[in-house]
């Protein structure tokens, strides 16, 4: 079964500093992995995902993520962070063998971003 | 943009009454799916389809059913609401490089 946990409900950066949202997922395949960001009263955005190959993941806004199979992660990074980064951030691994050949997506209970002056 | 719509987007509904969400997409995508969000929770699946008439249950599919008719709607039915489904819905698809896209979701009230 797969299953992520996001560590850290809530996160508060100030502005220019590193951004880190902590993600370690369990799967029983090699995982597919996601990173969705969700603005006040909107739907989730994909921000970027690792499939396989390179193991460093660069998304949209300056994000990006790596692929860590030794540690069961998938960390997402900023270098630095903008007002415009506050919002919510879902990490995701993907459950494959559904009925019709589907798959879904295991959510973890997401990470509130705050980026202070 | 997925090409994804829900309507409505808001509702609020007395415990009892039945209420159908619906999810359309432009792009012809087999695969469909709706999630409820919840604070703690993150997204749940409910229920997701793989062809017109093909459906099958996710995780928290109790109290809710599914029906898709043809390609592009993918409709959700409480049948008989409770304040526990308060909740915001979304409706994704499967588009390409095994990704989901996501709708702008419905706020559902149940008082």
């Amino acid at each position: 079964a797969q299953s992520v946990t996001q560590l850290g409900s809530h996160v508060s950066v100030s502005e220019g500093a590193l951004v880190l949202l902590r993600c370690n997922y369990s799967s029983s395949v090699p995982p597919y992995l996601f990173w969705y960001v969700q603005y006040p009263n909107q739907g989730l955005q994909l921000l970027l995902k690792y499939t396989t190959g390179a193991t460093l993941v660069k998304g949209i806004n300056g994000f990006e993520a790596e692929f860590k199979k030794s540690e069961t992660s998938f960390h997402l990074t900023k270098p630095s962070a903008h007002m415009s980064d506050a919002a919510e951030y879902f990490c995701a691994v993907r459950r494959v063998g559904l009925t019709g050949g589907g798959n879904k997506l295991t959510f973890g209970t997401g990470t509130q971003l705050k980026v202070e002056l | 943009d997925a090409g994804i719509t829900q309507s409505p987007r808001h509702k609020v509904t007395e415990t009892g009454t039945p209420v159908t969400l619906r999810c359309h997409q432009t792009e012809n995508h087999r695969y469909m799916y709706w999630y409820r969000q919840d604070p703690g929770h993150g997204l749940r699946l409910i229920h997701y389809s793989y062809g017109v008439k093909d459906t099958d249950k996710g995780e928290v599919s109790d109290g809710y059913s599914v029906s898709r008719s043809k390609t592009e709607d993918f409709l959700l039915t409480l049948e008989s609401a409770t304040s526990s489904q308060t909740s915001v819905y979304f409706c994704a698809i499967n588009g390409g490089g095994e990704t989901q896209y996501f709708g702008p979701g419905t706020r559902l009230l149940v008082l």
